[in-house]
């Protein structure tokens, strides 16, 4: 079955410090792409960071990296010196075939809360 | 007016009321979503349009029906809803393609749906 598992309902940080927001994953599928999304108080979805799994090296996105371990399937978000406005719910996904396309399989979120 | 816009951005209505949810993107994508976000669960995918036509309707009741007119909107019909379909309701547009790979999603700011 195909799944995407986040194991931490919520997480706290200091600020300027260093934080990793677990991902695993489950595909059969060879060929497969892990996004990260970040979900303000106000709703909306934005994107951060996208893998694909045939990606040699780890994505980075300024603040943001992505920890890719393919035979550990697990796809870790490392948010390098936290700043308040990262407070946030963060989402992990992973994008499979599926007909003419794909779609996205998320997990359950985690909770991001940086103190000052 | 860019990127995905939804309205309205609050609905509260009654049990024997009818209601549309609005999507509109404005990206030149050939793919819509409609998701249910519910507290303390994962999105959950309900619809997908690829090129207009409907590829994925993962169980959902009949109360909530579809419609996709042409490839920048997209509706979300609601009638004879239940307390439990109070959530937030996110719709996505992305730019799909056959096969595996990077394929972001945009998101829209959601509607939150109360019923009574």
């Amino acid at each position: 079955a195909q799944k995407i598992t986040q194991t931490q309902p919520g997480m706290f940080v200091q600020e300027k410090e260093a934080v990793t927001l677990d991902c695993t994953y489950d595909t059969s599928d060879p060929s497969y792409g892990l996004f990260w999304y970040k979900q303000p108080s106000s709703g909306e979805m934005i994107f951060l960071i996208y893998q694909g799994s045939y990606d040699q090296q780890n994505a980075t996105e300024g603040r943001y990296s992505l920890n890719f371990q393919k035979a550990r399937k697990s796809a870790n978000l490392v948010i390098s010196a936290s700043q308040l406005g990262d407070s946030a719910m963060y989402f992990c996904a992973m994008r499979v075939v599926y007909n003419q396309g794909g779609k996205l399989i998320f997990g359950q979120g985690t909770e991001l809360s940086v103190k000052p | 007016e860019t990127g995905v816009t939804q309205t309205p951005r609050h609905l509260v209505m009654g049990m024997t009321n009818k209601k549309s949810l609005k999507c509109e993107q404005h990206l030149g994508h050939n793919a819509m979503y409609w998701y249910k976000q519910s507290a303390k669960k994962p999105l959950e995918l309900m619809f997908v349009y690829n090129f207009k036509e409907q590829t994925e309707n993962n169980s959902v009741p009949s109360r909530f029906s579809p419609e996709c007119p042409n490839s920048s909107h997209l509706f979300l019909h609601l009638h004879t809803l239940q307390p439990e379909d109070s959530a937030l309701y996110l719709c996505a547009s992305s730019q799909d393609r056959q096969g595996p790979g990077y394929n972001e999603q945009f998101f829209g700011p959601g509607t939150r749906l109360t019923v009574l």
